[in-house]
């Protein structure tokens, strides 16, 4: 089993639709969760963190944990083509401190 | 969130040669860098960890004399690539962890990456 895993895709949804992306990890112990989003050939920016369980919104996005199921997903509402990207999850190592990266889930939204 | 610049954001070099990649931090001040690489179509590689004023801790398979790390001060880290040949041609990209102004929590931020090509 890998530590962070992610469906590929492509995820393909029509523009202003809400694009739901999921991850599930392994470390029991890990606390800090992110995702980030990757352009291609760009590196990869920062567009969200959660450490607790639940939601935390920021602008048209949600993360979810659930740390029970280990569990964390993105929800992007009114999605835009420019949301077109490689989103990649990343959990924090509870042992390491290293940033665990799943394979990214490739994003593409329709006009 | 923070910013992360990285110099050169592309090089051309010649099989042989050394080529040296700066990471700063500018708006915080970074307690541990990251140096990735990415070959195309795949996923980030964590190379190697730094800490300031402490040797790197290299991943497995990461040859420490082929790829030197230094992490000068809280704000910038180099990454020289001795001796290049063209299977070292890939992106590589630092990432600065610390406190940034819009959190309680130490994150990760990445550079803007360099693409290095070996010819």
């Amino acid at each position: 089993q890998k530590e962070v895993e992610q469906n590929s895709g492509p995820l393909s949804v029509p523009e202003g639709a809400i694009a739901s992306l999921n991850c599930t990890y392994s470390d029991r112990v890990s606390q800090s969760f992110f995702w980030y989003r990757q352009y291609s050939g760009k590196s990869p920016e920062l567009i969200m963190s959660i450490y607790s369980n639940g939601d935390k919104e920021d602008g048209r996005f949600t993360a979810q944990l659930n740390k029970a199921s280990q569990y964390v997903s993105l929800l992007i509402r009114d999605s835009q083509p420019s949301d077109s990207a490689t989103y990649l999850c990343a959990v924090r190592s509870g042992n390491t401190g290293k940033l665990i990266f799943g394979q990214g889930t490739t994003l593409q939204v329709k006009p | 969130g923070a910013v992360v610049s990285q110099h050169p954001s592309w090089v051309i070099c010649k099989s042989g040669t050394s080529v040296k990649i700066e990471c700063r931090s500018l708006d915080f001040q970074a307690t541990t860098m990251f140096w990735y690489r990415q070959f195309p179509k795949q996923s980030l590689m964590l190379m190697a960890t730094s800490n300031e004023g402490s040797k790197a801790t290299y991943e497995q398979g990461v040859e420490k004399d082929k790829f030197l790390i230094n992490h000068a001060s809280l704000t910038l880290s180099t990454l020289t690539v001795t001796s290049a040949h063209p299977e070292d041609s890939s992106f590589y990209i630092c990432s600065a962890r610390g406190l940034s102004r819009d959190s309680s929590y130490n994150e990760q931020f990445f550079g803007p990456g360099t693409r290095l090509t070996v010819l």
